[in-house]
């Protein structure tokens, strides 16, 4: 595809429940990032990939946030024993380059998570 | 750590008047400067960035070190330009962008 593609679009579920959610960023790019966006915030960063090597996950807010990106393409957020304050829009951003934040990220439309 | 304050949550304009959208940031080094925007059930997308001073869709953005912002502008407002605005920054040799709480622009006909 053109663009970088997640799934699902949307996602309930119940509170204890795991979830996974997916981000396929644009061929070739190098870099990935996951970000969290509470409803009337801004994006919030949770981790980055350089290929498969995840090189900060300083922003993941508990230890029941897990990501992955096994073959430097595909990624998979998972979210264990979902809780109601995870409910928000999870963003996965891809970009051509590495290490500098003035290489232009592109977004996928995100997964908006709502946790019952 | 760096911080990045809009301090309109909304702003209305109408077709035609002006439109500036407040950013301050706070951060002691040199950093990188965004604006990204995401209208209505579309993805969020780089507007423009303050190394290369270019205009996109009449926008324009000034860096301005001593009051620490990056204001955006418009002289002309369109309907088309009512959207979510964020204001964003990275700093060197990091990868990873800090986003303001973002401004919502409704031009009106």
């Amino acid at each position: 595809g053109a663009g970088v593609s997640q799934s699902p679009r949307y996602k309930v579920a119940k509170r204890g429940q795991d979830v996974a959610l997916r981000c396929d960023p644009i061929s070739g790019h190098v870099s990935l990032f996951w970000y969290q966006q509470a409803l009337g915030q801004g994006p919030e960063f949770l981790t980055y990939f350089q290929n498969e090597a995840q090189l900060d996950k300083s922003g993941l807010p508990s230890d029941r946030f897990f990501a992955e990106r096994p073959e430097g393409s595909v990624s998979t957020l998972k979210i264990q024993r979902t809780q109601q304050e995870d409910s928000a829009v999870y963003l996965c951003a891809s970009s051509l380059g590495s290490g500098s934040g003035n290489t232009e990220a592109f977004f996928g439309q995100g997964t908006r998570l709502t946790v019952v | 750590a760096q911080r990045v304050t809009q301090p309109e949550k909304l702003l209305s304009v109408f077709k035609g008047a002006p439109v500036e959208l407040k950013c301050n940031y706070s951060y002691s080094g040199s950093p990188e400067l965004f604006w990204y925007v995401q209208y209505s059930r579309q993805r969020l997308q780089l507007l423009l960035r303050h190394i290369s001073r270019e205009s996109i869709k009449g926008f324009t953005a000034d860096l301005n070190k001593g009051e620490t912002s990056f204001h955006l502008k418009k002289p002309f407002a369109q309907e088309e330009d009512s959207a979510m605005y964020y204001c964003a920054l990275s700093v060197l040799d990091d990868y990873k962008l800090s986003f303001g709480a973002g401004t919502t622009v409704t031009v009106r006909a």
